[in-house]
């Protein structure tokens, strides 16, 4: 059972390479979310998806972009990676309906020089 | 958007004390509040959480009171254990019915043998 899985675990960039960091859960679960976790700041939500089919912005947006390419994979993309995106990103899944708890990643540490 | 506040940031218990963290919240309609606990290099893992239909949920160890009337909610651990160990975050949903959490900045709980 692994539940959600991303890849990859660890990457280093330079200022102005872009990557997709990958998320997939086997759970069925409806929704999906990307965080950011820097020191002190606590998780903060990048994007989610509710469903299937749609994308939405959460609190800290600027400088990524999101697909929802089926039920189970959400994808985060930098563009253009700036040193402020240096942090850890987890991805998250939860039933939509009922107030459901979510389910972590094992996380991406990424560093950008 | 929904303000959550955590207090203490850090939190020293000498083992077999009790540990109680407080959190605050903003948007009266909120009405799901998760705990999870993060070990160093670990994702975060749902510990207990409890909806405004109940003032409180017991489970072991581990319980959480809330009180709606003036927005707050806390995490009490008893019989603290080295493992306990972690930061602990608190986090309240919002209501746009996609279930997303904001959650607080953290509290880094060290239990001393």
């Amino acid at each position: 059972n692994a539940g959600v899985t991303q890849t990859p675990k660890f990457q280093v960039l330079k200022t102005g390479q872009s990557m997709t960091l990958q998320c997939a859960q086997d759970m069925n679960h409806n929704s999906m979310y990307w965080y950011r976790q820097d020191p002190g700041m606590g998780l903060r939500l990048i994007y989610y998806s509710a469903s299937e089919g749609t994308t939405d912005k959460g609190e800290v947006p600027n400088g990524y972009n999101v697909s929802r390419l089926n039920k189970r994979e959400f994808s985060l993309r930098l563009e253009s990676a700036a040193p402020s995106q240096t942090s850890v990103y987890f991805c998250a899944s939860s039933e939509t309906r009922g107030n459901q708890p979510q389910h972590f990643g094992d996380g991406t540490r990424l560093s950008i020089l | 958007g929904e303000n959550v506040e955590q207090h203490p940031s850090t939190l020293s218990v000498q083992e077999g004390d009790s540990a109680v963290i407080k959190c605050t919240y903003s948007d009266s309609a909120s009405n799901y509040f998760p705990w999870y606990k993060q070990e160093l290099g670990k994702r975060p893992q749902l510990i207990i959480d409890i909806r405004s239909n109940v003032g409180e949920k017991k489970d072991q160890r581990i319980a959480v009171t809330l009180n709606k009337t003036a927005k707050h909610f806390s995490l009490h651990i008893t019989e603290t254990q080295p493992e306990d160990s972690a930061v602990y975050f608190c986090a309240a949903s919002d209501q746009t019915g996609a279930n997303n959490l904001f959650f607080g900045t953290g509290t880094r709980l060290t239990v001393i043998p």
